[in-house]
């Protein structure tokens, strides 16, 4: 049981390249959320996701695209890089409506 | 949403209790206190949870005032181990966007 699985670890871009995050749960969660959290920051809710094939905005959505085709699968997308988007991202999901969130290890994203 | 807040920081003797205070005075009835940490360059983790009564775990302990406008987290014995990022949370009772704050940096020293 691995629990909450993001991918990649870590990632280099340049400004204007795109890249997607991969978050994979394996506990048939409903709920998934990204969040970055920049240094010495607390975390910041990117986007959201209640169920299979539903999106919804968090409090800094602008720069980020998400799908959720697949239950286990919540995935974050940066279309065209910027340094501002320098920072480590969360991935987190939940079974239901009580909030016992369990994070991903973080992915963390340089934008040069 | 019911806001909350903390402390910055906090240190604490190890072997000591660690009692991390929380405000949330716009707390509504049916919202719960939710209580995470952050162990440096970590995901989060969950601690514990309690809506008026006092909770206790394996890890902690909650209290919760009677007019639920604030909350304490206790660490009974801190050690090192538990030098991290605590995160007082109030999720809205309908919706589910959940927000962090900047949370309590706990410095265990020995």
């Amino acid at each position: 049981n691995a629990g909450v699985t993001q991918t990649p670890k870590f990632r280099v871009l340049k400004t204007g390249q795109s890249m997607t995050l991969l978050c994979a749960q394996d506990m048939n969660h409903e709920y998934m959320y990204w969040y970055r959290q920049d240094p010495g920051m607390g975390l910041r809710l990117i986007h959201y996701s209640v169920g299979e094939g539903t999106t919804a905005k968090g409090e800094v959505p602008d720069g980020y695209n998400v799908s959720r085709l697949k239950k286990q699968n919540f995935l974050l997308g940066l279309e065209s890089a910027a340094p501002s988007q320098t920072s480590v991202y969360f991935c987190a999901s939940k079974r239901d409506r009580a909030n016992v969130l369990t994070f991903g290890a973080g992915s963390r994203l340089t934008v040069l | 949403d019911a806001k909350t807040t903390q402390p910055t920081s906090m240190d604490c003797a190890e072997g000591r209790a660690a009692n991390l205070p929380c405000n949330h005075s716009t707390i509504s009835g049916n919202e719960y206190v939710y209580w995470y940490r952050q162990i440096h360059s970590q995901g989060p983790q969950y601690i514990i949870h309690g809506l008026k009564n006092n909770e206790t775990n394996e890890m902690a302990s909650l209290i919760i005032t009677e007019d639920r406008k604030s909350s304490t987290l206790i660490l009974p014995h801190a050690t090192l181990r538990d030098t991290a990022v605590y995160y007082c949370i109030v999720p809205p009772e309908y919706g589910n966007k959940l927000v962090f704050g900047a949370g309590t940096i706990l410095r265990v020293k020995s």
